[in-house]
């Protein structure tokens, strides 16, 4: 069965500093595609980033970076610069195959604060 | 509006009511999902759609019912609300494309009394 695992429940980081959210994976499928959302207070969802398992670079946009490590099943997002916007909740997804039909499962996420 | 809506955004009912989440979306994408969101597990799959009057259940369906009769509306229903069920609720609609991400609505806040 499918499962998403954050180990990280919160974590405090300095703005400017460089933060990485851990994100661990378990899948038998070899076509599966990995997500980052992010959270704010307010409460909508924000997709920052994918990955999918056959692509060979890790995905990046703009700030934010995907450590994709396939053997290890591990999927860390990398947030260079924080900035104190990017206090939040931040959840990482998984879904089997490709397609935005298949379903996706949800790791119970880390509140990220950025200290000013 | 263009993208996905909820209503309401926010309710407050009591035990044992019928309660009606609506969903809509302005993109035509062939599939819905309903979410719930609870402090400790993240986000869980309610019901899905591939389609106009195709349904499938998620991981936590009981107590639930949806329909999708039209391609742009997914309501989700709670026959009768129990105190469980508060929750936030997220709706979202994909398109079925490839690397394509689900688009996920505002959210309802519900709570049962």
């Amino acid at each position: 069965a499918q499962k998403i695992t954050q180990t990280q429940p919160g974590m405090f980081v300095q703005e400017k500093e460089a933060v990485t959210l851990d994100c661990t994976y378990d899948t038998s499928d070899q076509s599966y595609g990995l997500f980052w959302y992010k959270q704010p207070s307010s409460g909508e969802m924000i997709f920052l980033i994918y990955q999918g398992s056959y692509d060979e670079q890790n995905a990046t946009e703009g700030r934010y970076s995907l450590n994709f490590q396939k053997a290890r099943k591990s999927a860390n997002l990398v947030i260079s610069a924080s900035q104190l916007g990017d206090s939040a909740m931040y959840f990482c997804a998984m879904r089997e195959g490709y397609s935005s039909a298949s379903k996706i499962i949800f790791g119970s996420g880390t509140r990220l604060s950025i200290r000013p | 509006d263009a993208g996905i809506t909820q209503s309401p955004r926010y309710k407050i009912t009591e035990t044992g009511r019928q309660v009606t989440l609506m969903c809509h979306q302005t993109w035509s994408h062939s599939y819905m999902f309903w979410y719930r969101q609870d402090l400790g597990h993240g986000l869980r799959l309610i019901y899905y759609s591939a389609a106009a009057d195709i349904t499938d259940k998620g991981e936590v369906p009981d107590g639930y019912v949806v329909s999708r009769s039209k391609t742009e509306n997914f309501p989700l229903t709670l026959e009768s609300a129990t105190r469980s069920q508060t929750s936030v609720y997220f709706c979202a609609s994909g398109s079925g494309g490839r690397q394509e991400t689900q688009y996920f609505g505002p959210g309802t806040r519900l709570l049962v009394l």
